[in-house]
């Protein structure tokens, strides 16, 4: 079953803008993760961020987390046509050691 | 180049077959996990091993089986095979402090 749910499904932009996704879930959580998929091929870890953390930035990516709303939100700044790919949010749960929930995903298409 | 690999990388069979895909974790990764990414149902969480043990179990179909070995390596055994079996299957792995899960290329199943 689905524990996060990405939004929006689909996102189109021009190189140079930023692009916002965001995440929500159901469960209490350990720690969210964000993943990018190129066009059917393995998932590549981004960033992790842990429940009692806020926010959390990695070169051109922040992610914010609100553990009271239940949702995350991963920020790419300064867009390349490069970083066009399916993006999912996946979950921790609280107590379920390492086992990844993921949402559907989003996809990004970065115009050049 | 995550460090894990997968074998095959395409894999072409008929219903009712049964094949075997394998995936080698990175060096000294003791968590390997199979998830199995179709368009209808996303990106699944199969079972994981840890270590040669069995640690948890996700969406995995009783006609499904799983095992790592000795060497760490692992084994997706799929039996009976049915034509919605088709999709990626993806093997990670991840080290004993970290929660981030590392992916092979994945195998494509096609049942024809």
């Amino acid at each position: 079953s689905q524990q996060g749910e990405e939004d929006p499904q689909a996102l189109s932009i021009q190189e140079g803008e930023n692009a916002t996704m965001n995440c929500s879930y159901k469960t209490s959580i350990n720690n969210l993760q964000w993943y990018r998929q190129n066009s059917g091929r393995g998932l590549v870890h981004l960033i992790l961020i842990r429940s009692n953390e806020r926010e959390k930035h990695s070169g051109r990516l922040r992610v914010t987390l609100d553990t009271s709303k239940k949702s995350s939100s991963l920020l790419i700044t300064a867009s390349r046509a490069a970083d066009t790919a399916s993006y999912f949010c996946a979950t921790v749960k609280t107590g379920a050691n390492s086992k990844l929930t993921f949402g559907k995903g989003i996809t990004l298409s970065v115009r050049p | 180049d995550s460090g894990v690999t997968q074998t095959p990388k395409h894999l072409i069979t008929a219903t009712g077959q049964r094949v075997t895909l394998r995936c080698s974790p990175r060096s000294g990764d003791l968590s390997v996990y199979w998830y199995q990414q179709s368009l209808d149902q996303g990106l699944q969480f199969l079972i994981q091993y840890y270590n040669g043990e069995e640690r948890a179990k996700g969406n995995i179909l009783e006609r499904f089986s799983a095992q790592q070995f000795p060497d760490l390596h692992s084994e997706l055994n799929l039996s009976s095979l049915e034509l919605g079996d088709s999709a990626l299957y993806f093997c990670a792995s991840s080290g004993l402090q970290g929660y981030e899960q590392y992916f092979g290329p994945g195998t494509r199943l096609t049942v024809t």
